[in-house]
């Protein structure tokens, strides 16, 4: 089996400032991905990346960046922080891009003051 | 584009009752569908999921689904709920041929009542 990990667990940031959320996988995974989850509203695919250095834009990426530099890691940056917000952050990975499982991370939890 | 809908935000059930969480999706071609469920402060972890064959799928602890085409619909089921069940339960949408792209239901929180 394999774990993936998500720091910080939680974070508060201030309006404007730019903010990153880390995400390790130890499953030799080639696939990650960002979602952000919001109470009520599900997961929305935010970026996603099939490959070391490759990037794709999911349905969220606006305002959002994220840097896939080596295979086991990829992070997400938000790029300017939005006074009030509140969301869960979820990485995942899957083996390729076929009809693989994808697993998630246990996520962190964003508050802006 | 594909979508899903899960009608019932918050669904209270007693322990020993039986269990159907709805799920309806919006997919032109052939859905691979699935169910997850995400405990308290945990990730999403899978449930079953449905590739097209046999309409009723087995999951974990007790759980299965099933497929209706007829009526664009993948219902989730237990025949006795457990205290250990009460989460947050997502159905979701893969169109065939995509990267793995997901789509989710906005969820449904089970609570279980002694």
């Amino acid at each position: 089996g394999g774990i993936i990990t998500q720091t910080p667990k939680f974070l508060i940031g201030q309006e404007g400032q730019k903010l990153t959320l880390k995400c390790q996988q130890n499953f030799n995974h080639d696939t990650m991905y960002w979602y952000r989850q919001d109470s009520g509203k599900g997961l929305r695919l935010i970026y996603y990346s099939i490959t070391e250095n490759d990037l794709q834009k999911g349905d969220l990426s606006e305002g959002y960046d994220a840097s896939r530099e080596k295979k086991s890691s990829f992070s997400l940056t938000v790029t300017s922080a939005q006074k009030n917000e509140m969301a869960v952050f979820l990485c995942a990975s899957s083996m390729g891009t076929g009809d693989t499982e994808v697993f998630f991370g246990k996520g962190t939890r964003l508050t802006v003051v | 584009a594909q979508s899903v809908t899960q009608p019932d935000a918050r669904v209270t059930v007693s322990e020993g009752a039986s269990l159907q969480l709805r799920c309806k999706y919006s997919y032109f071609g052939t859905p691979y569908l699935f169910w997850y469920v995400q405990y308290p402060r945990q990730g999403l972890q899978l449930l079953l999921k449905y590739y097209p064959g046999d309409p009723v799928v087995q999951g974990v602890n007790g759980f299965e689904a099933e497929f209706s085409k007829s009526n664009s619909s993948f219902h989730l089921r237990k025949a006795s709920v457990h205290w250990s069940d009460w989460a947050v339960y997502f159905c979701a949408v893969r169109v065939s041929g995509s990267f793995n792209k997901l789509t989710f239901g906005a969820g449904t929180r089970l609570a279980v009542c002694p």
